[in-house]
């Protein structure tokens, strides 16, 4: 069965360095995408970043990016100069498209507190 | 603007009643997916439908009931079987990855609180 797994429940950086939040995944299938959404304390999920299974090169997006690591199954999101604002729940989603359906599944999230 | 509407906010449920949450977009998406979300924890596929009058579902669709008769609309009944209900729920809409567009992001509404009276 597919999986998310993100291991740390919550992180703390300092404002201006840079952050690695953690994403492993678990899936038998040879296409699929691989996303990042944020969600402040209001409840929203903003999309951040997107990474496809066939993609050579790690996605960035601004400030943010992804190492990518298809041997190991791993899509961890980097902040580079973490703002305040940045302070949010952090979650690694999988897509997995057959031809019978389209489904998403989520991780466990990771607690980001940027401190001043 | 375009964008997923979700209605109400805030919901109260009485014991062995049943409730509907809604959810309604205007990006022309294909594809609609209802997630539930505890405190704390990450979101729950519920029910997830790829185009209208079909639906499947998810890891936790005991208790939940959905219908997709437009493209546009696609409301969740919670009912008196589902017993936890207190949850923060998330409707969600994106282009249909069979249209070879894999990479599109989920969009997302806003969210219904769902608590017990």
């Amino acid at each position: 069965a597919q999986k998310i797994t993100q291991t740390q429940p919550g992180m703390f950086v300092q404002e201006k360095e840079a952050v690695t939040l953690d994403c492993t995944y678990d899936t038998s299938d040879q296409s699929y995408g691989l996303f990042w959404y944020k969600q402040p304390s209001s409840g929203e999920m903003i999309f951040l970043i997107y990474q496809g299974s066939y993609d050579e090169q790690n996605a960035t997006e601004g400030r943010y990016s992804l190492n990518f690591q298809k041997a190991r199954k791993s899509a961890n999101l980097v902040i580079s100069a973490s703002q305040l604002g940045d302070s949010a729940m952090y979650f690694c989603a999988m897509r997995d498209v057959k031809t019978s359906y389209d489904k998403v599944i989520f991780g466990p999230g990771t607690s980001l507190s940027v401190i001043p | 603007d375009g964008g997923i509407t979700q209605s109400p906010k805030y919901l109260f449920r009485k014991e062995g009643q049943n409730v509907t949450l809604s959810c309604e977009q205007n990006l022309n998406h294909d594809a609609m997916y209802w997630y539930r979300q505890d405190p704390g924890q990450g979101l729950r596929l519920i029910y997830y439908s790829q185009i209208v009058n079909d639906f499947q579902k998810g890891d936790i669709a005991e208790g939940y009931s959905v219908s997709r008769e437009k493209k546009e609309s696609f409301p969740l009944t919670v009912t008196s079987a589902q017993k936890n209900p207190t949850a923060f729920y998330l409707c969600a809409s994106s282009t249909s990855p069979s249209r070879g567009r894999l990479g599109q992001p989920q969009h997302f509404g806003d969210g219904t609180r769902l608590s017990i009276l």
